[in-house]
């Protein structure tokens, strides 16, 4: 089947720390692979995006690469602040006809002044 | 700004009181979804609904329902919430439901307490 796995969390850092956020998948089939982030209190927000193999999604200084040889897209970011603090959640489409998402677990970041 | 809004934001109900979660877009997509988020949890989809065709998950139970009246509106109907059913209820639309990278936008959430 298909599914996603993320690193537990917390992961606790200082501001200005490099982050990285591991995730791997498996899935029959293609699949799309997206990192939602959540704040506190609040709903998910699409914070990158990839559809195919070697693509880099990037936004607000996060970047992952879709590595198809090793079923990754593990997150990175190369300083993190302080309002980066919140729970990240990998996941995957694929499929034809209906492409449901499926999450990780979940990984929550704190980070500290 | 196209959104995706949930009303209310704090729901309180009674156990086995009927109770109703709203959620609206002017992202004029085709495609609603209502997930149930309990703490420390990955999302769980509930259902959703591609146009006026609903879809359910095998395992959401019949005590959940929904209707969509028109594109913009979407409802979650809880017939009897039990006390399991406290959680965050997220919905989220997409302009497809097939295809390359059609993400889900997601509204704020309404959190569920059941007394």
């Amino acid at each position: 089947g298909n599914s996603v796995t993320q690193m537990e969390g917390p992961v606790t850092l200082s501001e200005e720390a490099f982050l990285t956020i591991n995730c791997t998948y498996t899935a029959t089939g293609y699949p799309s692979l997206f990192w939602y982030v959540q704040y506190p209190g609040e709903g998910l927000q699409l914070l990158l995006k990839a559809t195919k193999a070697d693509d880099k999604g990037s936004n607000k200084g996060f970047e992952a690469t879709y590595r198809k040889e090793t079923t990754s897209f593990h997150l990175e970011k190369g300083s993190v602040q302080v309002s980066d603090s919140a729970v990240y959640f990998c996941a995957l489409s694929v499929g034809t006809g209906f492409q449901k998402l499926v999450f990780g677990t979940g990984t929550r970041l704190l980070v500290s002044p | 700004d196209a959104m995706v809004i949930q009303n209310p934001r704090y729901q309180v109900t009674q156990f086995g009181k009927p109770v109703t979660l709203s959620c609206s877009q002017t992202l004029n997509h085709n495609v609603m979804y209502w997930y149930q988020q309990k703490s420390s949890q990955a999302p769980k989809l509930l259902f959703h609904y591609y146009d006026k065709d609903f879809n359910n998950e095998a395992d959401t139970p019949d005590n959940f329902q929904s209707r969509r009246p028109n594109t913009s509106f979407c409802f979650l109907d809880i017939r009897s919430p039990g006390l399991g059913d406290a959680a965050m209820y997220l919905c989220a639309t997409s302009r497809e439901m097939s295809g390359q990278g059609y993400e889900q936008y997601f509204g704020p959430g309404t959190r569920l307490t059941v007394t």
